[in-house]
């Protein structure tokens, strides 16, 4: 079967740096994306990865490794606004976008 | 410039009745979705469709239905709505299919 796994819930300091993990299963592979949803709102694009790599965007940066089924999404500088569900999406073969179930972000003072 | 637009944004509905939630986009994208998104769960695809008059059956399309009659509108009904329906449903969009998705602000729908 097809599933993306990835933290629950991480709690960060302001300021601070996070990472948060997210590993895939597919029936093939045709890239990598990461949403934010803050509370109540819709999710945003922050960033597609197709090529093993880093992927730098401000604060935020984006890792792939496709030998391992395995993508991070790395945010500097934490801001109180970071506070927000991160969702994690492979594109399958079938050009379909398998969701992990989001990781909460809070950040603390 | 508005994106994509939903209706209702919420609504609270009796099992039983019939319901449809309104979809629009403004930006010509060829590709569009319903996904429905509940506490702990990842979004599931509901139906799509990559052009318009074309529509396909996504992860969970029971007790749904939806048409493409232009590249606009994309709208979701539910027959008859039953309890487990109660969701949060999302509308979005994509230029090529493949590509970073726009979504709508949502509907939440309650079934009682």
């Amino acid at each position: 079967g097809q599933n993306i796994d990835q933290p629950t819930e991480m709690t960060a300091t302001e300021g601070a740096i996070v990472q948060i993990n997210c590993t895939y299963q597919t029936s093939g592979f045709n890239g990598l994306f990461w949403y934010q949803q803050h509370a109540g709102e819709a999710p945003t694009f922050l960033s597609y990865n197709v090529l093993d790599g880093l992927e730098e965007k401000g604060r935020f940066s984006s890792f792939l490794s496709r030998s391992k089924g395995y993508s991070y999404l790395l945010l500097k500088e934490l801001q109180m606004k970071d506070s927000a569900s991160y969702l994690c999406a492979a594109l399958d073969s079938n050009y379909q976008l398998i969701w992990g179930a989001g990781t909460k972000l809070i950040i603390k003072p | 410039i508005a994106g994509i637009t939903q209706a209702p944004t919420s609504q609270i509905l009796a099992a039983g009745r019939r319901m449809t939630l309104r979809c629009t986009q403004d930006m010509r994208h060829n590709a569009m979705y319903w996904y429905r998104q509940d506490l702990g769960l990842g979004l599931r695809l509901i139906h799509y469709s990559n052009t318009a008059g074309t529509t396909g059956k996504g992860e969970v399309p029971d007790g749904y239905s939806v048409s493409r009659a232009n590249t606009d509108d994309f709208p979701l009904t539910l027959a008859s709505a039953v309890p487990s329906q109660t969701s949060v449903y999302f509308c979005a969009s994509s230029d090529s299919g493949t590509g970073e998705l726009f979504f709508g602000e949502g509907s939440r729908l309650t079934v009682l």
